[in-house]
């Protein structure tokens, strides 16, 4: 596609279950970040990809969190066993290098009930 | 201090009128980002600048790289551009880009 795409654009779970977000990043763009923002907050860095690797993962608020990426192209970030704080707008956004301009999703937002 | 300032926190306007939010920053950068986020929580990217002026509709964003400062101007203001309006920089380091962001403007346009 033209741009970043994330799905869900929404998503309802009850607390304790898994969910899975995936961003889908402009094609050959090497770098991948994922930020969340909760209500009433600002937003804030989660991990960081640079082809299919991880190098900085200091964002991932707990071992609930967890964010892979394969073939340099899709990420997924998992929540196990969601609680209600991990209601969040979830966003993705991609650059060609990890020095270059980015480009944003649209954001998935998750709400755990 | 936050290496992001935007101001006006909230903003309220009737509509048509012209509207400016600003952002200051105080890292260098490799870009800036306006981002609009609904109350329903989608983010939409609105622009990303290094240099001069965008103009999309009835959106014009603007940046002075030398004095670290850009501003987002919307004129003949509309209820449907009632959203928070949020201020991203790129600040390219050794290991990669980091995103600075600033606290969201939250603009309510009243018809």
């Amino acid at each position: 596609g033209a741009g970043v795409s994330q799905s869900p654009s929404n998503k309802v779970t009850e607390k304790g279950k898994d969910v899975e977000l995936r961003c889908d990043p402009i094609s050959g763009h090497t770098a991948l970040y994922w930020y969340r923002q909760r209500l009433g907050q600002g937003l804030e860095f989660l991990i960081y990809f640079q082809g299919n690797s991880a190098p900085d993962k200091s964002g991932l608020p707990s071992d609930r969190f967890s964010a892979e990426r394969t073939g340099e192209s899709v990420s997924t970030l998992t929540i196990q066993r969601t609680q209600q704080e991990d209601s969040a707008v979830y966003l993705c956004a991609s650059s060609l290098t990890e020095y270059t301009e980015a480009f944003f999703g649209q954001g998935t937002r998750l709400t755990v009930v | 201090k936050n290496e992001v300032e935007q101001s006006p926190q909230n903003l309220t306007a009737q509509e048509g009128e012209f509207i400016t939010i600003n952002c200051s920053y105080s890292v260098g950068i490799s870009a800036l980002h306006w981002l609009q986020q609904h109350p329903g929580g989608g983010i939409v990217s609105l622009f990303m600048l290094s240099s001069g002026k965008k103009k999309h509709g009835r959106l014009i964003a603007t940046i002075n790289i030398q004095e670290k400062h850009s501003s987002l101007h919307i004129t003949a203001s509309h209820p449907r551009d009632s959203a928070v309006y949020i201020c991203a920089v790129q600040n390219p380091k050794n290991t990669g880009n980091q995103f600075y962001f600033g606290t969201g403007t939250s603009l309510t346009v009243i018809p």
